[in-house]
């Protein structure tokens, strides 16, 4: 069965310092990969996609992350976090062409100014 | 705003009780999905309707069942609930079944004593 790991449950950082929240999934099919952000109070948010072709993909807010198909992992990455980053972040891979998201079970990160 | 909308935000129910939670997709999405956050947990695909058809079932019981109406909102039904059934419920609305768009709502926050 598909499955989606986030190794950080609970991460902790200054303002100004990096971030880079770990995602591994099991499935050896063609999948989609993704980052959705909770903030406290709001909606689940997409920060960014992978779907095919540079497997460096930048999304809003300054966030990126980096695709390693040898490894199964879809790593978040932002080089200078803000206070205002504060919130809850997934992981979700969908197999292609269905309907279904696969979340990992979050990492809450709160940042401290 | 992502334009989906759900309503009620919070409910209280007791054991053994059923619920009704509704959904408004955004304009021009004929698909919803649904889904179960449990506290601290990433949420989990219960099911998806595409012009009124159930589109793909994640594992859950029978008794969690759904509707999609000609105006494609949604009404998601829980049958004698459980204390378990306490969850934060997510509605998600999309064109044509895609996954790699989805546009959630703020949630029903349901709590079963």
């Amino acid at each position: 069965a598909q499955s989606v790991s986030q190794h950080n449950h609970h991460v902790i950082l200054s303002e100004a310092a990096s971030l880079e929240l770990g995602c591994n999934y099991s499935y050896g099919g063609t999948v989609n990969l993704f980052w959705y952000v909770q903030y406290p109070g709001q909606h689940l948010q997409l920060l960014l996609k992978y779907f095919s072709g540079d497997p460096l993909v930048k999304g809003i807010k300054g966030f990126e992350a980096e695709f390693i198909k040898s490894k199964f992992s879809f790593n978040l990455r932002k080089p200078s976090v803000q206070w205002s980053d504060t919130a809850e972040y997934f992981c979700a891979v969908n197999q292609r062409n269905t309907g279904k998201l696969i979340f990992g079970q979050g990492t809450t990160l709160q940042v401290k100014p | 705003e992502t334009g989906v909308t759900q309503s009620p935000t919070h409910l209280i129910k007791t054991r053994g009780q059923q619920v009704t939670l509704r959904c408004s997709s955004q304009s021009g999405h004929n698909t919803v999905s649904w889904y179960q956050q449990a506290l601290g947990q990433g949420p989990q695909f219960i099911f998806q309707y595409y012009r009124e058809e159930e589109n793909g079932r994640g594992n859950f019981p029978p008794r969690f069942s759904g509707l999609q109406f000609p105006n494609y909102s949604s009404e998601l039904n829980v049958n004698a609930l459980e204390l378990d059934d306490s969850a934060l419920y997510l509605c998600a609305s999309s064109r044509d079944r895609e996954a790699e768009k989805l546009f959630f709502g703020s949630g029903t926050q349901l709590s079963v004593l």
